[in-house]
């Protein structure tokens, strides 16, 4: 089975700086995804960003990009210029992707990040 | 907002009661995924339906079920209540099968007392 480890339970970042949240996987398959969601206080789950394991580019999404070391089983969520608004629970994000039935994420147990002002 | 909703917001009720939650998919998206989040299991995967069919379940309890309706929404009964299903319930959704992105609805906040 595959498993999802945060290892930071809690990040803060300066208003404007840079934080990276760290996130490991394990898996035997070669064929994945990986995605970071955001829970603000309001509880909604948010895509921030999506990885195929096939594509060797980091994903980016404006402010937000990730650093995929495959060979690592690694994941890292970097968010740039950092807002009030990225305060929120970040979650790590794993999706088989070989042929079969359950296509369920598998979350890890999320970073804290806290935005100072 | 992701366009998936979840009804009710919030329900409180008590222990051995019944209580049934519901979600509508984005539009056209036919899976529907259900997650239970609490406090000690953390994000947990229970059930899966495509186009009205069960293809998928993870650590749903016996006394939950659910289906998925010709409309695509889809429900969470949820029966014999105890405690510990006091949790926050997310319905997420997904054009294909493969689930390729989930979207995730606001969720529904169940208290158990």
């Amino acid at each position: 089975a595959q498993t999802v480890t945060q290892s930071q339970p809690e990040m803060s970042v300066q208003e404007a700086e840079t934080v990276t949240l760290s996130c490991t996987y394990d898996t035997s398959e070669s064929d994945y995804y990986l995605f970071w969601y955001k829970q603000p206080p309001s509880r909604q789950m948010i895509l921030v960003i999506r990885q195929e394991a096939y594509k060797q580019q980091n994903a980016t999404e404006n402010r937000f990009s990730v650093n995929f070391q495959k060979a690592a089983k690694s994941f890292s969520l970097k968010i740039s210029d950092s807002q009030l608004g990225d305060a929120a629970m970040y979650f790590c994000a794993y999706r088989s992707g070989s042929g079969g039935s359950n296509y369920k994420l598998t979350f890890g147990k999320g970073t804290l990040l806290t935005v100072n002002p | 907002d992701s366009g998936v909703t979840q009804t009710p917001k919030h329900l409180i009720t008590a222990t051995g009661q019944r209580v049934t939650l519901r979600c509508s998919p984005r539009s056209g998206d036919l899976s529907v995924y259900w997650y239970q989040q609490s406090l000690d299991q953390g994000l947990q995967f229970l059930i899966q339906y495509y186009n009205g069919e069960e293809r998928a379940k993870g650590n749903i309890l016996e006394r939950f079920s659910a289906q998925q309706f010709p409309d695509l929404h889809s429900e969470l009964n949820l029966s014999s209540l105890e405690l510990g299903d006091s949790a926050l319930y997310f319905c997420a959704s997904s054009v294909g099968v493969q689930g390729e992105t989930q979207y995730f609805g606001p969720g529904t906040r169940l208290l158990v007392l």
